[in-house]
């Protein structure tokens, strides 16, 4: 079956513009994460959602850092007004329910800004 | 801040050697879990440990979960140029989310 997806899985952007990521998680899961991967480091836990609630945004970095799963499928990461320390890979992983650790990780957004 | 601390940073070996990569965390987790990420893709899961003490064999991978639940090492037998990659750590912090050591970039020469 089909993985998470991600797109763009490129993304240039200029310092002050607004971006917008997708993920498309497993059809079904329940749970959906963002983290952030700077250049060699782990990747850091971002936000989590449960259906269509996000019930731990913990881990954004600033109020310039929206994310959003409206139909509980589907989920936008937005950044706005870019910054050159958001240059990242942006992650999307899901997992099938609350209770299961198993996460299924998309390929990443890479995110470069100018 | 990262909760784990992963060792060594980088591994370059032989093909057939063995190696070693550890984890290690003052905080005590309620699993943890190993991960293998390539170029260009997210990590995927290779095993997740639960109990203290906990060893779990894959083919030639082997997984120990410290008896305090506070460390962990993932040992690899005769490695294979397939085996390169960034090994990461991660620990379920509240029973979902998961914190993730830097990572061991391990390179097998052929």
């Amino acid at each position: 079956g089909a993985g998470v997806s991600q797109s763009p899985r490129y993304k240039v952007a200029k310092r002050g513009q607004d971006v917008a990521l997708r993920c498309d998680p497993i059809s079904g899961h329940v749970s959906l994460f963002w983290y952030q991967q700077a250049l060699g480091q782990g990747p850091e836990f971002l936000t989590y959602f449960q259906n269509e609630a996000q019930l731990d945004k913990s881990g954004l970095p600033s109020d310039r850092f929206f994310a959003e799963r409206p139909e509980g499928s589907v989920s936008t990461l937005k950044i706005q007004r870019t910054q050159q320390e958001d240059s990242a890979v942006y992650l999307c992983a899901s997992s099938l329910s609350p209770g299961r650790k198993t996460q299924y990780f998309g390929p990443g957004t890479r995110l470069l800004v100018l | 801040t990262q909760l784990l601390e992963q060792s060594p940073q980088f591994l370059s070996i032989q093909e057939g050697e063995n190696l070693t990569v550890y984890c290690n965390s003052s905080s005590v987790f309620s699993s943890l879990q190993w991960y293998r990420q390539e170029p260009g893709e997210g990590p995927v899961l290779l095993v997740t440990v639960v109990t203290g003490g906990e060893v779990k064999k894959l083919k030639r991978l082997t997984f120990q979960f410290g008896d305090a639940r506070k460390d962990s090492s993932l040992h690899i037998t005769a490695a294979q140029p397939g085996d390169t990659g960034l090994y990461l750590c991660a620990g379920v912090v509240n029973d979902y989310k998961l914190s993730f050591g830097a990572g061991t970039t391990v390179t097998v020469r052929a």
